[in-house]
């Protein structure tokens, strides 16, 4: 059973560029959620969606975007990309049918790096 | 608002010897509670995880966590580490009906020496 992939896992951006995470949940999970991950900050929750619908959101400036389709793969964006916006983002996967039982299954991540 | 405190950033254990990683939380509702162990380079991998059912939970390669609703913790531990344990290891609540949210501890780093 293939786990959540994300792509790429490595990026080197330049500062005002913008970017497009992708992530594959497991099959036949349908909530996908998005974390960054930085030293200083800790892990810190982006968005979830559900069936297409963003359906959480955290703190973050509406630079930081997202979308699921039908087949339940996300993608993140990141529009005029800052030094700051370096991280490991993190997508993780769960049923959704009952999150409590099922926990959620992490991918490896993407390493972003802005220059 | 929930949140999660990791009583030390730093743990360094000797092989062979108990690990205990502590995790407080604050709630005012029942939480669902969950360790990841996260290795160099890589994602969050599942360690336990607590819903409300027996208050001491099993996990994969030897953790248990003990919750305990008087003391608002939700510790690790195990009772015999090992060199391959060493890593990062994150306590997690998930906000009770607010579905795909993790809030995290600031996780603490386990060191085994030989």
């Amino acid at each position: 059973k293939a786990g959540v992939t994300q792509t790429p896992r490595y990026l080197i951006k330049t500062r005002g560029q913008q970017v497009t995470l992708s992530c594959s949940p497991i099959s036949g999970h349908r909530s996908v959620s998005w974390y960054q991950q930085t030293p200083g900050q800790g892990l810190q929750f982006l968005f979830e969606y559900f069936s297409e619908t963003q359906r959480n959101k955290g703190n973050f400036p509406g630079r930081f975007s997202g979308r699921q389709f039908s087949n339940s793969r996300s993608e993140m964006n990141v529009s005029t990309l800052e030094l700051g916006d370096s991280a490991l983002y993190l997508c993780a996967s769960s049923l959704a049918i009952s999150r409590f039982n099922y926990g959620y299954t992490f991918g490896s991540g993407t390493r972003l790096t802005v220059v | 608002a929930q949140s999660v405190t990791q009583l030390g950033s730093h743990v360094s254990v000797s092989e062979g010897a108990l690990v205990l990683l502590r995790c407080n939380y604050s709630s005012s509702v029942p939480p669902y509670l969950f360790w990841y162990v996260q290795y160099p380079n890589q994602g969050l991998q599942l360690l336990l995880k607590y819903t409300s059912a027996a208050t001491l939970v099993k996990g994969i390669n030897g953790f248990e966590a003990e919750f305990k609703k008087s003391e608002t913790s939700f510790h690790l531990t195990k009772p015999s580490a090992h060199m391959s344990d060493a890593a990062e290891y994150f306590c997690a609540v998930s906000p009770s009906g607010n579905t795909g949210k993790l809030i995290f501890g600031q996780g603490t780093t386990l060191q085994v020496k030989p």
